[in-house]
């Protein structure tokens, strides 16, 4: 069975400052990796997504998350926030052969603060 | 324009009253899926359907029902709604083949609320 443990369910920075969210996940199989985004009061965008090939991949705004396999981990970062990132981000996977299951983690809660 | 629509966008009923939230996508899709968000606990999943008449139970399926009758929509229904089926509930869609099979798009969300 697949599951994903976001590690933290809120993440409080300043502007222009550095984040991390963590997402670490298990399968026995091949997998699929995404994070979402949900804005208040909105419904999920997909941010970006890892299905094969580079190990990094990036948003249009300036995200990236990295695959490490060995770890089991599939982290999303930035450099430097803004006060338009407040959100949240949840993490996801599908593994092969799971007949296409989304299995998210619980949600981190990134606040951006001024 | 490629997408998911979900209706009602939000609603408030009472205990015991049947409803019906749809759901349509108009990118010929085989697999939906309808998942509701609680705080603290993400995204779980109540329904799937791998193609026309075939449905199956998801990780919290109790107290609903679907059916997909034609490939592009997939009704979401609750025939005696319950307050703990209070939640804000998503739609959503993907192909079955290819790499692009497992991304899944969603629709806006319905939030329900049960008196």
């Amino acid at each position: 069975a697949q599951s994903v443990t976001q590690l933290d369910s809120q993440v409080p920075v300043f502007e222009e400052a550095p984040v991390e969210l963590r997402c670490n996940y298990s399968s026995s199989v091949s997998v699929y990796l995404f994070w979402y985004v949900q804005y208040p009061n909105q419904g999920l965008q997909l941010l970006l997504k890892y299905l094969s090939g580079s190990t990094l991949v990036e948003s249009i705004n300036g995200f990236e998350a990295e695959f490490n396999k060995s770890q089991t981990s599939f982290h999303l970062r930035k450099p430097s926030v803004h006060i338009s990132d407040t959100a949240e981000y949840f993490c996801a996977v599908v593994s092969g052969g799971s007949n296409y299951k989304l299995t998210f983690g619980k949600g981190t809660l990134l606040t951006v603060n001024p | 324009e490629a997408q998911v629509t979900q209706n009602p966008r939000y609603l408030i009923t009472v205990t015991g009253k049947k409803l019906t939230v749809t759901c349509s996508q108009n990118m010929n899709h085989e697999y939906m899926s309808w998942y509701r968000q609680d705080p603290g606990l993400g995204l779980r999943q109540i329904y799937y359907s791998m193609n026309v008449e075939v449905t199956d139970k998801g990780d919290v399926p109790e107290g609903y029902k679907v059916s997909r009758k034609e490939k592009r929509n997939f009704p979401l229904i609750l025939e005696s709604p319950s307050p703990n089926q209070t939640s804000l509930y998503f739609c959503a869609s993907s192909g079955t083949r290819g790499m692009g099979s497992y991304e899944q798009y969603f629709g806006p969300g319905t939030r329900l609320t049960v008196t």
